[in-house]
């Protein structure tokens, strides 16, 4: 089946300090990938959508030169976290759209940001 | 505004049968999945719904009323392993999948 790679699984990072989490499709080709926060007993939040080749698309409430996303190619998708703080804490995952499909979202396994 | 409902949390006993409802307002509707997520965890995908009626996949079987904007999701012959927060998600008129907070399912022995 289609698997997505994220890493790091988890990490911890002084405050003003920059993240950079990877998100990989490793046996297809993404040309749309997701990034979600999800902070404790709360449902994932979309925060942008990536596009290989073009600019994330981000929602609303989200900075978008705190968490900077690169989609450079068709299976690596970048989010950093740029200069930390405790509140950036959270549980980051990235899904990747394979083909068209309505249900052809796989997830990585998410990265857990502490932020001291 | 865009909204989905779901329990926070509910608690069953092993073996028995446990049905875990959500209710969605939404612009639009290209169809309804469950996901199911374990604590620490990605969220892995159970079901897709996009016409009325009940899917059943093996213990787990999911139903949709698109005139009531009503789903459930229902798991027979618990599992210990089934401790876990079930997402209810919508795919909105703009393809974007709107998610529900999660249901919290705490299975007794």
């Amino acid at each position: 089946g289609a698997v997505v790679s994220q890493h790091p699984s988890w990490v911890i990072c002084k405050s003003g300090t920059s993240v950079k989490i990877e998100c990989r499709s490793l046996d297809f080709q993404a040309t749309t990938m997701f990034w979600y926060r999800q902070f404790p007993k709360q449902s994932l939040m979309l925060m942008a959508t990536s596009n290989e080749g073009s600019k994330a698309t981000y929602e609303q409430g989200v900075e978008k030169d705190k968490f900077l996303i690169n989609h450079a190619s068709l299976t690596l998708s970048t989010l950093t976290v740029t200069s930390a703080h405790p509140e950036d804490s959270s549980f980051y995952i990235c899904s990747a759209q394979r083909g068209t499909g309505v249900i052809s979202l796989h997830f990585g396994n998410g990265t857990r940001l502490t932020v001291t | 505004g865009q909204n989905i409902d779901q329990p926070t949390e509910m608690t069953a006993t092993e073996g028995a049968i446990v049905q875990i409802n959500c209710t969605y307002q939404t612009s639009g509707f290209n169809g309804l999945f469950w996901y199911q997520q374990h604590a620490g965890e990605a969220p892995t995908f159970l079901s897709y719904n996009v016409l009325d009626g009940l899917e059943e996949k093996g213990r787990f079987s999911s139903f949709l009323s698109r005139s009531k904007g009503y789903s459930y999701l229902l798991l027979k012959e618990l599992q210990m392993k089934d401790s876990a927060s079930y997402l209810c998600a919508v795919l909105d008129s703009n393809y974007q999948l709107i998610w529900g907070a999660g249901t919290k399912l705490i299975i007794k022995p």
